[in-house]
């Protein structure tokens, strides 16, 4: 059974890098017809779609946030990390790693269990 | 690119059927055919409950069931028992530039 896990600080200074890790158990993020991605709700609020990324090609990331965020791959220890630069209160959230299915279906299958992530001085 | 939009409560009594829209526009929701579902109890991960709008991943229940029609896609949960109450979120592939786009969810509260 395919399992993900965020890792990461739970507590982010204001303009300071939010970064997160996920690591994935029970599959490859190498397989093929599938994105990893990352989806995060603030407190009261709906989901968000931060970004995907599929190994070997592009990453794809929600406009609105495109400026400050980066993904990166590590395939020694099977997992997918996201740096959100410059954060603000704004940026408050539950963040989740998921695995995206591809060949157009777009949905997100398999997701870690979240980490709340406070911006705050 | 905005937020699909989503009726922000339903409720039902047991044993009832319910419907959840989720209006978007040509450029996601009436463009393709790849509308996702979301259950999530309060604390917990989302779970993907109906995918390319009418789509049930192995292991959930028949009792919900997907439908699409133009710019609307519609959600059904039949013969509503307790532990259907939760957050319920649609979610659509964009030709935006934004690419992906959830819904603003609807809470479920069995009555």
């Amino acid at each position: 059974q395919l399992q993900l896990q965020e890792s990461g600080p739970g507590l982010v200074t204001p303009s300071e890098t939010l970064s997160l890790t996920c690591t994935v158990s029970g599959g490859s993020i190498t397989s093929s017809g599938y994105y990893w991605g990352w989806i995060r709700q603030p407190p009261g609020k709906g989901l968000e779609w931060i970004g995907s990324l599929y190994y070997g090609a592009s990453a794809y990331y929600n406009p609105s946030l495109k400026s400050r965020v980066t993904t990166s791959v590590d395939t020694s220890k099977n997992q997918f990390s996201l740096r959100l630069s410059s954060v603000t209160a704004a940026d408050t959230a539950v963040y989740w790693c998921a695995r995206q299915k591809g060949g157009g279906s777009f949905s997100f299958d398999f997701w870690g269990q979240g980490t709340l992530v406070t911006v705050s001085s | 690119q905005s937020a699909l939009t989503q009726p922000a409560s339903v409720s039902g009594s047991p044993g009832q059927s319910i419907t959840i829209s989720c209006t978007g526009t040509s450029s996601d929701v009436g463009y393709n055919n790849y509308v996702s579902w979301y259950q999530q109890h309060p604390g917990k991960a989302p779970k993907l409950i109906i995918y390319d709008v009418s789509n049930r991943p192995s292991g959930v229940s028949n009792r919900f069931s997907g439908s699409k029609s133009g710019n609307t896609a519609s959600l059904t949960i039949s013969g509503l028992q307790a532990e259907d109450e939760a957050d319920y979120s649609c979610s659509s592939y964009t030709i935006t530039n934004t690419l992906y786009v959830f819904g603003t969810g609807t809470k479920v509260t069995v009555l």
